[in-house]
């Protein structure tokens, strides 16, 4: 079973700012990772697969990276409507998620 | 546009049966696996059950194993979920999504029917 932890729990943030999020496997899923963003009161939303891939329709502030264990959901630039809470996901399992709340 | 528009979910007594289900259009529905994930309330992610193109394999997470079954009819472009022995912790919002790659993205995701338990 493999077990995906996220941090940090809660990330606030300011508009404009950079905002860095950590995903990390209890055993290698090679590039077998995606992110997604759920709003409040929404259902989730593909935003990167494979590690590294933008879903369709996904602004370019959101990029993701890593390999194996260690994966990072980056937002470059943090616009109010980034209010969310993002899990990343490997197979049938799914991180806890960190919330990403604007300043 | 793919859209996925889930159904059936409401308030249902501990130990009853309710089926969910979701019609999806757009794509080639038989061409994709098909997967249910919940939400608890507050809570996270929990993956249900996936069901491969045609039905003939399916796969349940161990919390509702032996009480949940999924089901799918091509015919008519829909998913459906069917609940048994219904337990209070089994409330949740449950999401139907379309399943691609190997490591199950779920790449488009329906709004949500909310099941509430009752004890």
């Amino acid at each position: 079973e493999i077990v995906l932890t996220q941090s940090p729990v809660t990330l606030s943030l300011s508009p404009g700012e950079r905002a860095t999020l950590s995903c990390r496997a209890s055993q290698s899923v090679k590039r077998n990772l995606a992110w997604y963003q759920q709003k409040p009161g929404q259902a989730p939303r593909l935003l990167i697969y494979d590690a590294s891939n933008r879903a369709t329709g996904i602004p370019t502030r959101f990029s993701g990276s890593g390999s194996g264990t260690d994966f990072t959901l980056t937002i470059s630039s943090l616009e109010p409507e980034d209010l969310a809470v993002y899990y990343c996901q490997n197979s049938k399992f799914f991180g806890p998620g960190t919330k990403v709340e604007i300043k | 546009e793919v859209q996925l528009v889930e159904s059936g979910g409401h308030l249902v007594q501990r130990g009853g049966s309710l089926t969910l289900s979701c019609a999806a259009s757009g794509f080639t529905f038989r061409n994709f696996w098909m997967s249910w994930v919940r939400q608890a309330p507050g809570k996270g992610l929990e993956w249900v059950a996936n069901i491969n193109e045609d039905g003939s394999e399916k796969y349940f997470g161990d919390s509702v194993k032996g009480r949940f079954t999924i089901s799918r009819d091509n015919a008519w472009d829909s998913l459906y979920l069917h609940m048994n022995s219904l337990r209070a912790e089994d409330t949740a919002v449950y999401y139907c999504g379309r399943v691609r790659g190997g490591y199950d993205v779920r790449d488009f995701w329906g709004q949500g029917t909310r099941v509430t338990v009752s004890s």
